[in-house]
């Protein structure tokens, strides 16, 4: 149980066009999602939380017009990259929390490359 | 100061060996304590799972958290080549949020 899927696990795009990558509960409901991104060889950075049907709650520097997140249902959120531009080139993780759990389970993350 | 401390290694040790992991954290407002696991260009994993205080053991893992030393451990036994991966340690207080230690990349030698 507990599965997170997350997609497309590896993106190129052109600098100004945008992405967007999926994030799915699989086998129970995420009350909560996060999404992190992560440098090479370091931690991972919170980036931003979304409760099903409320706005996203973004970290101190992050963009929220740059990095759009839409939590529309229990088992999907998306971060949409707009206009990206080769330093958004990053690996991003999704993270769901289920509702009475405090633990967050990751999806496999997603690699931006943008040219 | 940084909130969550881990030591980043790398560590390196001969299979079959015990794999000790450790973090220090500040904020006594934690309760929730995780360890995940992290293969090269892979999501997290979750390993261990501890609220408050305590050890608790699952399979060749073992976690442990002294909350009056602010301290948690992961042990891992009869290390395997396939345990060669970055581990995170993870915490929480009630808002949910992770604050993460900076990993450790372990390798085990065939």
């Amino acid at each position: 149980g507990a599965v997170v899927s997350q997609h497309p696990s590896r993106v190129i795009c052109k600098s100004g066009t945008s992405v967007k990558i999926e994030c799915r509960s699989l086998d129970f409901q995420a009350t909560t999602m996060f999404w992190y991104r992560q440098f090479p060889k370091q931690s991972l950075m919170l980036m931003a939380t979304s409760n099903e049907g409320s706005k996203a709650t973004y970290e101190q520097g992050v963009e929220k017009d740059k990095f759009l997140i839409n939590h529309a249902s229990l088992t999907l959120s998306t971060l949409t990259v707009t206009s990206a531009h080769p330093e958004d080139s990053s690996f991003y993780i999704c993270s769901a929390r289920s509702s009475g759990k405090n633990i967050q389970y990751f999806g496999a993350g997603t690699r931006l490359s943008v040219l | 100061q940084k909130e969550v401390e881990q030591d980043p290694g790398p560590l390196s040790v001969p299979e079959g060996a015990i794999v000790s992991l450790n973090c220090t954290y500040s904020n006594s407002a934690f309760q929730y304590f995780m360890w995940y696991r992290q293969y090269s260009r892979k999501g997290p994993e979750l390993l261990m799972y501890t609220y408050s205080s305590g050890n608790k053991e699952d399979g060749r893992f073992t976690a442990q958290v002294d909350k009056s030393s602010k301290y948690i451990s992961l042990f891992i036994r009869d290390s395997q080549p396939s345990d060669s991966a970055t581990y995170l340690c993870a915490m929480s207080a009630d808002d949910y949020k992770l604050s993460f230690g900076a990993g450790t990349t372990v390798t085990v030698r065939a």
